[in-house]
């Protein structure tokens, strides 16, 4: 059974902080990863993807993979309340086209 | 990115009833998947919608609940048969990126249903 794992939160962290987002995922033939952002009563919206150890830079948001510990986190830095939402984590397996998702973290960025 | 257009966007349903949601997208797509989420939950794959066959469907899903169809590649429905009130969620369709098999998913508005 795949599984992806989120702390469920909700994270609170000030306006302009660094907000950190983790993951972790129990296969290890994982190819594939992914972050979403929900926004209450909207659907999930891709906001980022990475497929290599290390990190991946967007704007303010930046993924970051360590596939020997199986974790993977999102950063957003300079946090707007816009930022707050739920964010997804989704992994795939190298032989599959369907990603497994995590139950989501709740961000909340107050003022 | 694919526009996902679905319909109803929300209904109230009775118990025992069946209800039809629409899927379109704007451009052919291979892959089409339809997704559960319940309140509070993340999203459950309920089947990929095959275009020319029957839909594939995941552990705990059967088709005579969640009957699916495909007839071309910008199209699908998806079926909540005979609902109960465990059927209330929101059901979204999903389409892989443009380009296919990326796990890239992009997701239409949802449709909320409640069942009493």
């Amino acid at each position: 059974q795949k599984e992806v794992e989120q702390n469920s939160g909700p994270l609170s962290v000030p306006e302009g902080a660094i907000a950190s987002l983790n993951c972790t995922y129990s296969d290890r033939g994982s190819q594939s990863f992914f972050w979403y952002r929900q926004y209450s009563g909207k659907s999930p919206e891709l906001i980022m993807f990475i497929y290599s150890n290390g990190d991946k830079e967007d704007g303010r948001f930046t993924a970051q993979l360590n596939k020997a510990s199986q974790y993977v986190s999102l950063l957003i830095r300079d946090s707007q309340p816009s930022d707050s939402a739920t964010y997804l984590c989704a992994v795939r397996e190298g032989g599959s086209y369907i990603p497994t998702f995590g139950r989501g973290t709740s961000l909340i960025v107050h003022p | 990115s694919a526009v996902i257009s679905q319909k109803p966007s929300r209904d109230i349903c009775q118990r025992g009833t069946s209800l039809t949601i629409q899927c379109q997208v704007d451009s052919q797509v291979t892959m089409m998947f339809w997704y559960r989420q319940q309140p509070g939950q993340s999203l459950t794959l309920i089947a990929t919608a095959n275009q020319g066959s029957e839909a594939t469907y995941e552990s705990g899903f059967v088709i005579d609940k969640f009957p699916i169809s495909r007839p071309n590649l910008t199209f699908s429905t998806l079926t909540v048969s005979n609902m109960s009130p465990e059927d209330s969620s929101i059901y979204l369709c999903s389409v892989d990126g443009l380009a296919g098999n990326t796990g890239e998913l992009f997701f239409g508005e949802g449709s909320r249903l409640t069942v009493l």
